[in-house]
């Protein structure tokens, strides 16, 4: 595997539902994100992990609750969300040192559907 | 709160053409600018990026950064049909691990 991999691709839940999406970076990055992209908006930052500690929680809704066990990973667990919360979910990388511009790479994205 | 503006087109130009594609911020704080091309249920690739005014070359692109005017662009040369696709403006504040502040994006086609 290259670069950045989310699973799954696409997702269909319910309301009542539990699930994670999940990505992995190949790149040996040290800063991973989730953003949100929603039709005709911009796209939305979510959560910043550096050095797996979480840097930023872009005041996102707690049904969101982001994991990053290492700086490899990062999971994003889903619960009770709402139909509204469909969306296009993307992960990225970057590589965060002294003299770096935080070229950010993304993932395929995991297209969410709630029913 | 940090702003970054794109015209949503769709911009129409012609094949061979050179296609021009703006953007403004509002953070004067931001240090860096990226451009992302992204193609109909694709994620976003990144294409260039900049962080000094003045002009910056890779192959057909060009990123143009004014920061006295908050105004970034990319010009691309010789438009071939596979450059049809939305084109993503973003800024970074810098210091470290910030999430990117991302346009709406510019949808471009390319006439054959």
């Amino acid at each position: 595997e290259t670069g950045v991999t989310q699973t799954p691709r696409h997702l269909v839940m319910g309301m009542t539902n539990k699930k994670s999406l999940k990505c992995e970076q190949h790149l040996g990055h040290n800063a991973m994100y989730w953003y949100k992209q929603s039709a005709k908006k911009p796209l939305e930052l979510m959560f910043v992990y550096n050095f797996k500690e979480q840097t930023e929680n872009n005041s996102v809704p707690s049904r969101f609750s982001p994991e990053c066990p290492n700086s490899s990973h990062l999971f994003l667990h889903l619960h009770t969300l709402q139909p509204e919360d469909s969306a296009l979910y993307l992960c990225a990388s970057s590589q965060v040192t002294s003299g770096s511009w935080n070229e950010q790479f993304f993932g395929p994205g995991t297209r969410l559907t709630v029913l | 709160q940090k702003e970054v503006e794109q015209n949503s087109g769709p911009l129409s130009v012609p094949e061979g053409a050179i296609a021009s594609l703006n953007c403004t911020y509002s953070d004067r704080g931001s240090q860096s600018f990226f451009w992302y091309r992204q193609y109909s249920g694709k994620s976003p690739e990144l294409i260039m990026f900049i962080y000094s005014n003045g002009d910056k070359e890779d192959g057909r692109f060009t990123a143009q950064l004014n920061k006295a005017s908050q105004y970034v662009s990319l010009l691309i040369r010789d438009s071939q049909p596979s450059d049809s696709a939305t084109y993503l403006c973003a800024a970074d504040s810098g210091g470290g691990a910030d999430g990117l502040t991302f346009g709406k994006g510019t949808h471009l086609i390319i006439q054959p």
